[in-house]
């Protein structure tokens, strides 16, 4: 079946520690998005990449990093710069050739801890 | 920049109907959604609206405005498993597909 699988998911993490987050598609849907969700607030975009070898910053970048090396991965490390990287994150993507509307295909997210 | 506005949280009764507003000031406008989102879970698609009007899918509806920046998510024969929290998210002109969301509304339902 076509999805999207994040892993892991659940994560714990010191302080001072980075950590990588996989994501991976195989949807063959061109973008893929990297959203960040606090308890009781909506989702706010890290980064996004359109095309392999591409990516963009969006409105909470700082702290984090990307890569897309492949069209069916998209992974995001959290570095130790992220003050406050206790969250459940989101992989999300669009089939930018296919839909007419733009919709959101999330993975099950994961959810990382730091102790 | 983009601004989207929508109640915190909302409470109904099961069988009835109920209706969440968001408003919206953007640059540009080329979509609204609606994605509902269990706790602990992923959202999932609802709806979607770019022409002014009613969208109906079975139990849910959507309408938009454009020229007052405003959408609403109604919800009819309410059931349990309909407590969840409603995101509703635009995206902008321009081809870039990026969307942004509200802080979503948390909507529980009772017996």
């Amino acid at each position: 079946d076509g999805g999207i699988t994040q892993s892991p998911k659940y994560l714990f993490r010191k302080e001072g520690q980075n950590v990588t987050l996989s994501c991976e598609q195989n949807l063959n849907h061109d973008a893929m998005y990297w959203y960040r969700q606090d308890p009781g607030q909506g989702l706010r975009l890290i980064y996004y990449s359109q095309i392999v070898n591409d990516f963009q910053k969006g409105d909470i970048a700082e702290g984090y990093s990307v890569s897309r090396e492949k069209k069916e991965s998209f992974p995001l490390t959290v570095t130790s710069a992220q003050k406050n990287p206790t969250a459940f994150y989101l992989c999300a993507t669009i089939d930018l050739a296919g839909s007419n509307t733009g919709e959101l295909f999330f993975g099950e997210g994961s959810r990382l801890t730091v102790l | 920049g983009q601004n989207i506005d929508q109640p915190t949280e909302m409470t109904a009764t099961e069988g009835a109907i109920v209706q969440i507003n968001c408003t919206y000031q953007t640059s540009g406008f080329n979509g609204l959604f609606w994605y509902q989102q269990h706790a602990g879970e992923a959202p999932t698609f609802l709806s979607y609206n770019v022409l002014d009007g009613l969208e109906e899918k079975g139990r849910f509806s959507s309408f938009l405005s454009r020229s007052k920046g405003y959408s609403y998510l109604l919800l009819k024969e309410l059931q349990m498993k309909d407590s969840a929290s409603y995101l509703c998210a635009v995206t902008a002109s321009g081809g870039s597909y990026i969307p942004t969301f509200g802080r979503g509304t948390s909507l529980i339902v009772h017996p």
